[in-house]
């Protein structure tokens, strides 16, 4: 199985400043192929599913605000939220689709 | 808009069978694959397995010799069975839908708790 390790395991940052999550497989998450990373960031709410904010390391689903980046290729990624929101306030998730079963780390508490 | 209903037993007793569905509305179980994920109270996210709609499975090896999955293509459903359930199976259950064999969950259930207790 890939391990996905995540950091910190929680976070304050002061609202309208920058947050950084990271997050490390075990193996790459690359696909030759097409260049793409199966790499995926989540967003969860207390008493919410997570809702899928970036995938592809990169890409941000319709919808989310622009404040959310997705970085990193290979075994090394970053998610950053900047200008920080109250509503930004979760615990997110980074998961690996490369290959099954698919894994998420172990999650990273954002609070302001 | 695509939405999820997990349904089933709220309570099941050790050592016996868990058994979860998942109604989809606004859009067809066709086309897609669908995931269950379960997350324990108060920890992370667990990856359980996929089933492509035509029935083609995936399960994590952790729990590959307990749980089956299908998919009644009628009923817009999917099903999640696992058996011989223990304390340590307590958790939320999601489905969530997977656009293609190598995509993110980019629709969920609102999950469904499932306490196992005597």
């Amino acid at each position: 199985d890939i391990v996905m390790t995540q950091s910190p395991y929680s976070l304050a940052v002061s609202l309208g400043e920058t947050a950084t999550i990271n997050c490390k497989s075990s193996q790459s998450l690359l696909y030759n192929s097409n260049n793409l990373n199966y790499l995926a960031w989540y967003q969860q709410k207390p008493g919410q599913p997570p809702k899928l904010i970036i995938y592809r390391a990169s890409t941000r689903e319709s919808g989310v605000p622009d404040r959310f980046s997705g970085s990193g290729s290979g075994a090394d990624f970053t998610l950053t939220i900047s200008s920080l929101q109250t509503e930004d306030v979760a615990i997110y998730y980074c998961q690996q689709y490369y290959s099954t079963p698919h894994t998420f780390g172990q999650g990273t508490k954002l609070e302001i | 808009q695509v939405q999820l209903q997990e349904s089933g037993p709220g309570l099941v007793k050790p050592s016996e069978t868990l058994s979860l569905t998942c109604s989809v509305s606004g859009g067809s179980v066709r086309s897609y694959y669908w995931s269950w994920i379960r997350q324990p109270p108060g920890k992370g996210l667990e990856w359980i397995g996929s089933i492509y709609y035509i029935g083609m499975t995936d399960y994590n090896p952790s729990l590959k010799s307990r749980v089956t999955m299908s998919v009644d293509t009628s009923r817009n459903q999917i099903s999640l069975i696992l058996t011989s359930v223990t304390a340590a199976d307590t958790a939320v259950y999601y489905c969530a839908r997977v656009v293609g064999a190598a995509h993110p969950l980019d629709y969920w259930g609102q999950g469904t708790l499932v306490t196992v207790s005597p």
